[in-house]
């Protein structure tokens, strides 16, 4: 079984400062690991993923994510936040070996940017 | 490409009823997910399909869930009976996944619709 920790369930900075949302994970086996951002009444977007190679993972919007095996962490990055970066994140993970790729959420974290 | 839609985005129902959600996947798509998020919560799965056959139930789609997915295009999820606890938003995925010498699936991405809001009065 795998389980996935969001340290922060919410998140507040000021526009232009630096942010980071912490995520943990625990598994028995190989994952695949993933951030998804939701705004408001809206679906899941991908930002970024880790399936292999570089533990330094770069996504869409200026964020980043860095693997770290030995602490089992995942956390997502962005030096210089903007207002429309306001929404819910959502760290994941998927089982490397399985054949059905189903993904595992966290509890998310709200990250409110404000001016 | 339209990407993943679901219809409709919003239902109210009262205790009881029965109620079903339909999502479209990306075109040619072979891989379907079903999700359900409850407020506060992160996505849990319930079911996935590969074309039209669903290979894997979670425990929480107890036997009032029902999902089908006819000719691997869209799929609909019904609830019979429904209860207050049902209400959630329900979210379906899609992706298309390829089947690797020695039988096992490559990874590629699951594209989220935008979820269908069940409230259960």
């Amino acid at each position: 079984a795998q389980s996935v920790t969001q340290l922060d369930s919410q998140v507040p900075v000021f526009e232009e400062a630096p942010v980071e949302l912490r995520c943990n994970y625990s598994s028995s086996v190989s994952v695949y690991l993933f951030w998804y951002v939701q705004y408001p009444n809206q679906g899941l977007q991908l930002l970024l993923k880790y399936l292999s190679g570089s533990t330094l993972v770069k996504g869409i919007n200026g964020f980043e994510a860095e693997f770290n095996k030995s602490q089992t962490s995942f956390h997502l990055r962005k030096p210089s936040v903007h207002i429309s970066d306001t929404a819910e994140y959502f760290c994941a993970v998927s089982d490397q070996g399985g054949s059905n790729y189903k993904l595992t959420f966290g509890k998310g974290t709200l990250l409110t940017v404000n001016p | 490409d339209t990407g993943v839609s679901q219809d409709p985005r919003h239902k109210i129902t009262k205790r009881g009823q029965n109620v079903t959600f339909r999502c479209d996947p990306i075109s040619e798509h072979n891989r379907l997910y079903w999700y359900r998020q409850t407020l506060g919560q992160g996505p849990e799965f319930l079911t996935y399909f590969q074309n039209e056959a669903q290979l894997e139930k979670s425990r929480l789609l107890s036997d009032r869930f029902s999902a089908e997915r006819p000719k691997g295009s869209f799929s609909t999820l019904e609830i019979q009976r429904t209860e207050q606890g049902d209400s959630a938003m329900y979210l379906c995925a899609s992706s298309l996944d390829l089947l690797l010498a020695g039988g096992a699936y490559s990874y590629n991405e699951q594209f989220f619709g935008p979820g269908t809001r069940l409230t259960v009065l």
